[in-house]
């Protein structure tokens, strides 16, 4: 059974660091992973996302690895600004029989001005 | 729409109340997701569509909650004899389905408080 944990599950950095989020899964056997970004009280909203074959996606500030044989996945965010605060989330899609995403738990981040 | 829409956005009934959640996915989107997010927790897996039909239940707490979805887009997701510990958001999201990349596309979610 696909467990995902994300550390560490608060976060707090002063304005224009460079961090980086962490995702852990059990089963390699991963279909793709999916970052996310959850707002106060909102759904979520689609950061990056990576398929099995791929070992890194970028968007702009973002960053995110791959690295199935360790089970690991890294969201890199540089020069962080008070707005990406938020909660960061991860979720593994297994590749067969079923098509369900496994979430973390989340890391809440909040940038210093 | 643009996007996914659930309603309604804040629901508050009693113990033991029937309720039900809409979700209007993404025109097009074949595969559609119900979750389950308790404050300061990941969501949680309930049920997932393709197209009419319910691919996988193995989320759904117990025989209270039922989803449909009878056209293979809007999804309505009931819960029977509702309990405090439903108390949560629900989230629906709607994906291209198989053989697309997979992306999940989350609506705003609906609120659950049972009193």
């Amino acid at each position: 059974k696909q467990e995902v944990t994300q550390i560490p599950a608060a976060l707090s950095v002063p304005e224009g660091e460079n961090l980086v989020l962490n995702c852990s899964f059990t089963d390699s056997a991963i279909y793709n992973l999916q970052w996310f970004r959850q707002d106060p009280g909102k759904g979520l909203t689609s950061l990056l996302l990576i398929q099995s074959s791929q070992r890194e996606q970028t968007s702009g500030r973002l960053n995110a690895s791959l690295d199935k044989s360790s089970g690991r996945s890294t969201l890199y965010i540089a020069a962080s600004q008070p707005g990406d605060s938020a909660t960061y989330l991860c979720a593994s899609r297994q590749p067969s029989g079923t098509y369900k995403y496994i979430f973390g738990t989340g890391t809440r981040l909040k940038v210093l001005a | 729409g643009a996007g996914v829409s659930q309603t309604p956005s804040n629901k508050v009934t009693e113990k033991g109340k029937y309720v039900e959640l809409r979700c209007d996915p993404i025109s097009g989107h074949t595969a559609l997701y119900w979750y389950r997010q308790s404050l300061g927790q990941g969501p949680e897996f309930l049920i997932y569509f393709q197209g009419t039909g319910a691919a996988d239940d193995s989320g759904l707490p117990n025989d209270r909650f039922f989803a449909v979805r009878p056209e293979g887009s809007v999804s309505t997701l009931k819960i029977q004899r509702t309990e405090r510990g439903d108390s949560a958001v629900y989230l629906c999201a709607s994906s291209p389905g198989q053989g697309n990349t997979g992306e999940l596309f989350f609506g705003e979610g609906s609120r659950l408080t049972v009193l």
